[in-house]
This record gives structure tokens, sequence and C-alpha cells, in this order.
């Protein structure tokens, strides 16, 4: 099926620990995104990437470190230095013709 | 940065009833999605509309781009229809950064 897949759906780490959230997609998409939802409230952009081995910034990048070495593929860590990160985290991509962007089904990250 | 101001934050209905949600934005756009973000989190895409009409069932939605604003119509509400409403936005300016507004919260009573 085709699709944006993100794993795991649930994962919890200690305080302190750095943990990766992966996200995969087979739409042939350029930009990916990854966005944070804290409970009640709306959809926060942490990075996004318009192309292979390129990313950017966006409102809420501080923590937080992305790569993108392949177009299919773009995980995101949660470093010790963020100091909130339990939170809904999810991945987005669009394509470059037609900037309609579809979203993955999230991972929920609960620091102890 | 654009900023995306959603309207009204909460809105309670009886099922049946109809309702339009708002959202207003404050720069020229490239893209405007509307999204419904159902029970267990997931982002349930509803329309891609930049400027113009779209009708999909029992919703439509409007952009008029030109007055930077669109509404989504949501007609003989069912409960199915609960959740988080959310508008976002990719500015003239960004190709490719997606903004979102905060959200309508609908709660569909039977």
């Amino acid at each position: 099926d085709g699709g944006i897949t993100q794993s795991p759906k649930y994962l919890f780490r200690k305080e302190g620990q750095n943990v990766t959230l992966s996200c995969e997609q087979n739409l042939n998409h350029d930009a990916m995104y990854w966005y944070r939802q804290d409970p009640g409230q709306g959809l926060r952009l942490i990075y996004y990437s318009q192309i292979v081995n390129d990313f950017q910034k966006g409102d809420i990048a501080e923590g937080y470190s992305v790569s993108r070495e392949k177009k299919e593929s773009f995980p995101l860590t949660v470093t010790s230095a963020q100091k909130n990160p339990t939170a809904f985290y999810l991945c987005a991509s669009s394509s470059r013709n037609r900037a309609e962007a579809f979203f993955g089904q999230g991972t929920r990250l609960t620091v102890v | 940065g654009i900023q995306v101001e959603q309207s009204p934050p909460d809105l309670i209905l009886q099922e049946g009833a109809n309702s339009t949600l708002r959202c207003n934005f404050s720069d020229s756009v490239n893209n405007l999605q509307w999204f419904h973000q159902n029970p267990w989190g997931q982002l349930i895409n509803l329309f891609y509309i930049p400027s113009g009409t779209k009708q999909n069932g029992r919703l439509s939605a409007t952009t008029v781009a030109t007055e930077r604003y669109s509404l989504l119509y949501i007609s003989s509400s069912q409960t199915t229809d609960s959740g988080v409403y959310f508008c976002a936005v990719i500015s003239g300016g960004s190709n490719y950064k997606l903004t979102f507004g905060k959200g309508t919260l609908l709660t569909v009573n039977p």
C-alpha cells in the first residue's frame, strides 16, 4: 500500500535518553515534515525537508535533530536537550508539483 | 511568518444540524488544506483548496484567497463528525512550510 509509515506507534523512554522516531514514505514525495502535538493543542512544526540532504528548522526545532539521506526516509531524533519531550509526533509528506500533504498515523512518545 | 486563525475554537451541535467553520490567514497562500483529526489522532485529508469551492458528500469548502479566508461547511452532522478540524496553509513566500491553525473542536451529540 502507498502511504506514510511511522513507527513505533507508542514509545516509552527514560529521561535523559535520546530516541529516534521513524518516518518512511513510498509516495515518491519530495517534501517531508515533522510536527509535534500536545494534548488539546494544534500542530507545531519541528523540521521540514524539501529535498534529499537538505532540511530547515521549523518553529520549535530546539532539542530535536533530523536527517534526510534518502528520499523515502526522514527520521526524527528527540535529544536529551528537549525539555518536555512527551507528546504526539506526526510525520507528513507532499509532492513538489501538488503540495497537498498527507500524514502518517503518529507516534506517542512518553518520557518518564 | 503567516498567521492562521480558526473559529470558533469549540462547537457543540445536535445530530442533524449544520455548521460553518472558518479559517483566516494573514498572507497569500499557495496551498490550503482542511483536515479532520480522528479519535486515534490521525489526520484525515478533507479538502485541498487554495481557492474556489469543492464538495464531498455532506462536506463542502470555499476559499476566497483575495480576502484571505476559507470556510468548511458540514451539513446534517453525524456523531462520527466529532473531532478536531484543522486548517493548514503554505504561504506564497514559502514553498513548503505548512502552518496549522489551532483547530475547532466539534462535538456532535445524538
